[in-house]
């Protein structure tokens, strides 16, 4: 079964500054991995996806994540974060034989000193 | 096209209560599922459906039901209601092919169980 650890479980950054949110997941073969963010009261919204590929992916918000196979990690990355970027990030992997098991880490909440 | 719907916002009951929390989807999706989101644990999935007349059981099943009826709808009964389901509920729904992981999420349900 995969899971998916996120060691920080909350993070302040200076706006402005650059972010690097951690995720490590356990999976026997390549995952399928992805980066939800949820605002305050609001449910889950995409950010981003790893299937296959280059092993760094953009999406949306200016939100960037690589996949390191060796070390079995997908960290996401904002080279720029702005104030409207506090909220809470959940690392998330599927299993690539059971498509219905996508198992969420426990989040990282993110507040931004403007 | 209003996405994955679910009410009601906030709902609190008294312990061994039963109630219904709807969810509903307009895109046409196969797959839905019901998480439940408890701080520090991210989101832990409850049941999932594959289609209409398929459900199965997710990593935290005991003291909830569901039916699908239609591909629509996704309802997700609690029994008897426990003070350890209080948490926040929220209903996502998915397509088939390459859109297979892109979980798209209801506003989720606040439950307060006294």
């Amino acid at each position: 079964a995969q899971s998916v650890t996120q060691p920080d479980i909350h993070i302040t950054v200076s706006e402005g500054a650059s972010l690097e949110l951690r995720c490590n997941y356990s999976y026997g073969a390549t995952p399928y991995l992805f980066w939800y963010v949820q605002s305050p009261g609001q449910g889950l919204q995409l950010l981003l996806k790893y299937f296959s590929g280059d092993t760094l992916v953009q999406g949306i918000k200016g939100f960037e994540a690589e996949f390191k196979r060796s070390q079995s990690s997908f960290n996401l990355r904002k080279p720029s974060v702005h104030w409207s970027d506090a909220a809470e990030y959940f690392c998330a992997v599927g299993a690539r034989t059971s498509y219905d098991k996508v198992i969420f880490g426990p989040g990282t909440s993110l507040s931004v000193i403007p | 096209n209003a996405g994955v719907t679910q009410t009601p916002k906030f709902q609190v009951l008294k312990t061994g209560q039963s109630m219904t929390l709807q969810c509903a989807q307009d895109m046409n999706h196969e797959y839905m599922s019901w998480y439940r989101q408890d701080p520090g644990m991210g989101l832990r999935l409850i049941h999932y459906s594959v289609g209409a007349g398929i459900t199965d059981q997710g990593e935290v099943p005991n003291g909830y039901n569901v039916s699908r009826s239609t591909t629509e709808d996704f309802p997700l009964r609690l029994l008897s209601a426990a003070p350890s389901q209080t948490s926040v509920y929220f209903c996502a729904s998915r397509g088939g092919g390459v859109r297979l992981y892109e979980q798209y999420f209801g506003p989720g349900t606040r439950l307060t169980v006294t």
